[in-house]
Order: C-alpha cells, then sequence, then structure tokens
C-alpha cells in the first residue's frame, strides 16, 4: 500500500498570501497524483491531476510540481474561497489518499 | 454532464449490513469504460477508498475491506452498489460515490454529494 502523507495539518495563511501544500509518498508514484479541495459538507473537487495539469475550470493561481515521492500544491494568492481542506491521491498503484491539510485564515 | 446520487440508510446496527445505491443521471454508466467507485470520509478525517466498479462488472477492492465488502452493478437500473457487511462504528462515515474523470484516468471530477451512514444501535 502507498502511504502518502500531507505537511502541514494546518496551514494558517493570510488572504494575499501564498500557500505551499506538501504530499509525501511513501514509494515512487511518478506522476500519477492528483490533488482535491473539500469544503465543509461538499464532495471534493479535482484541482489537479498528472502532479501539475490543472483541472477544468480550476483558476492559475493553483498549480502543481513534483514526481516520484514529493509533490507540493501551490496556492499563488489566497483568496476567501480557498480556505479549505485540500487532499492528495495517488493513482500509480491502487489508489490512496493523503490525511490533508486545512488552509485557515490567519 | 453526469450526476450521481447516493442513497441508502442512514443508521444501521453494528453487526448488520450496510447497503448504499448509487444512481447515475444525465448519462449512462454504460457509456465508456469507467471506474466507479465508493469511497468514503469519517467525520472530521480524511478520504479512504473502498472499492470501484467497471460496468462490465469487474471490481477491485482495497485490501481493508476485501473480506466484508462487495460493489455491484445494474446497467438496466442505471447504478451500482454497496454492501459493507458486519459493520461497527468505526465504519460511521460519510460515503461518496464518485467517477474518474476519463477512462483509466485514476482520479475522480464527479462525485455524489455524500450520505453520511451511522453505525448505532
Amino acid at each position: 500500500e502507498i502511504v502518502l502523507t500531507q505537511s502541514p495539518p494546518t496551514l494558517s495563511v493570510s488572504p494575499g498570501e501564498r500557500a505551499t501544500l506538501s504530499c509525501r509518498a511513501s514509494q515512487s508514484i511518478d506522476s500519477n497524483l492528483a490533488w482535491y479541495q473539500q469544503k465543509a459538507g461538499q464532495a471534493p473537487r479535482l484541482l489537479m491531476y498528472g502532479a501539475s495539469t490543472r483541472a477544468t475550470g480550476i483558476p492559475a493561481r493553483f498549480s502543481g510540481s513534483g514526481s516520484g515521492t514529493e509533490f507540493t500544491l501551490t496556492i499563488s494568492s489566497l483568496q476567501s474561497e480557498d480556505f479549505a481542506l485540500y487532499y492528495c491521491q495517488q493513482y500509480n498503484n491502487w489508489l490512496s489518499f493523503g490525511g490533508g491539510t486545512k488552509v485557515e485564515i490567519k | 454532464q453526469v450526476q450521481l446520487q447516493e442513497s441508502g440508510p442512514g443508521l444501521v446496527k453494528p453487526l448488520e449490513m450496510l447497503s448504499l445505491t448509487c444512481s447515475v443521471s444525465r448519462g449512462f454508466i454504460t457509456s465508456g469504460n469507467y471506474v466507479w467507485s465508493w469511497i468514503r470520509q469519517h467525520p472530521g478525517k480524511g478520504l479512504e477508498w473502498i472499492g470501484y466498479i467497471y460496468h462490465s462488472g469487474t471490481t477491485s477492492y482495497n485490501a481493508p475491506f476485501k473480506r466484508r465488502v462487495m460493489i455491484s452493478v445494474d446497467t438496466s437500473k442505471n447504478q451500482f452498489s454497496l454492501k459493507l457487511s458486519s459493520v461497527t462504528a468505526a465504519d460511521t462515515a460519510v460515503y461518496f460515490c464518485a467517477r474518474e474523470s476519463s477512462p483509466g484516468a485514476g482520479y475522480f471530477d464527479t462525485w455524489g454529494q455524500g450520505l453520511l451512514v451511522t453505525v448505532s444501535s
């Protein structure tokens, strides 16, 4: 089983600032990583796949990078609607999700 | 765009069977070789993949669930279902059904709204 570890668990950021979220895989997953955003009471929303490709309709302030075992999701200038939970998911070997990072208002 | 909707009892007694259905609308479950998945989320916790099915009936399950899970598909009703046996309080969660973005993609862009299932006597 591939374990994904997200850090930090909580990220406190001021609106307009940059947020950098990390996802580490227990073994190489190439670029087979997706990112999701989830708000309270809602289903996850696909943000990114292939580690760095934005899903349809996702603003350019979201970017992803990494391959192998280390991945990053960057939100360049946080908007009010970006404060949410973020999960990474690998699909290289079966499917698994990270534990999540909560982005909260500082 | 395809829409998904979970249905089933919101309360299940311990050691009984949890049975949920995901109804597919605005599209057909037989259109394309998509993976149709069940994913759950414990209250305040992360996401956990349970398993998936193709419209052909081929399934794959996450190891922790293999002994007590069954996912099936009913193409005539355009829906797929989850059965989880011998439930305990640890199975209390929001259960989502989801479809991958494109056949073979492995990631999900279409989700149901989720259904909270509580296991309690």
